[in-house]
């Protein structure tokens, strides 16, 4: 069955940065974007992007231009997300989801970033 | 950028009773590409209903989608305990994907 798995919880200070990784099992990683969703402490659900995993291209939405990185590793079929220099309203959760048209169909369980002195 | 506004912010009901829920486009949304997602406490969203009206995988038949253009809606015919959550719309009808803010369908 499709699974994508996202990697654990992180702390970290201001300007620091962070890769949360998303592992995807149980069809073929080459074939389906893959989205990355933000959600804010107590807020809704925010697009910020997606990279297209055949040709490595990547879209980002307004407002995750500059310090956001979308990346991949077919190898292990895993996307990433690299946030730099973090600022305190980064911290949220953050989903990857598989997105065969833009409809969103499998998510991973979240990865809360907590960004804090 | 298509903005998605959601009706209303709050939805008070009763299990059993039918909750309607409406997501309004700023523009019109190409080939009605808009969905519905479910978001309960601390869990992920589970995709509901595609493509204005085509239930997802799984989903049962008391979730049901309608609407077109501008103007989309998503019923629940009959509440069932776990159906009490955030429901969001989305659109992918053009490059830039959307959210709505929501819609919390509470217990009354």
């Amino acid at each position: 069955q499709v699974q994508l798995v996202q990697s654990g919880s992180e702390l970290k200070k201001p300007g620091a940065s962070v890769k949360v990784s998303c592992k995807a099992s149980g069809y073929t990683f080459t074939i389906y974007n893959m989205n990355w969703v933000r959600q804010a402490p107590g807020q809704g659900l925010e697009w910020m992007g997606w990279i297209h995993t055949n040709t490595g291209n990547p879209t980002y939405a307004q407002g995750f231009t500059g310090r956001f990185v979308f990346s991949f590793d077919t190898s292990v079929s895993t996307a990433y997300l690299q946030i730099i220099d973090l600022e305190a309203e980064d911290t949220a959760v953050y989903y990857c989801a598989r997105g065969p048209t833009g409809a969103l169909d499998y998510w991973g369980q979240g990865t809360l970033v907590t960004v804090s002195s | 950028e298509i903005v998605l506004t959601q009706s209303p912010g709050t939805l008070s009901l009763s299990p059993g009773e039918r909750a309607t829920l409406s997501c309004r486009a700023s523009q019109s949304i190409s080939n009605n590409y808009l969905v519905w997602y479910q978001q309960r406490p601390g869990r992920a969203p589970r995709l509901l209903v595609y493509r204005a009206s085509s239930r997802a995988t799984g989903i049962p038949d008391r979730f049901s989608g309608s609407g077109s253009g501008t103007d989309f809606t998503l019923t629940i015919s009959r509440l069932e305990p776990e159906d009490f959550a955030v429901y969001y719309c989305q659109q992918y009808g053009s490059p830039h994907l959307t959210f709505g803010g929501g819609t919390k369908v509470e217990i009354k």
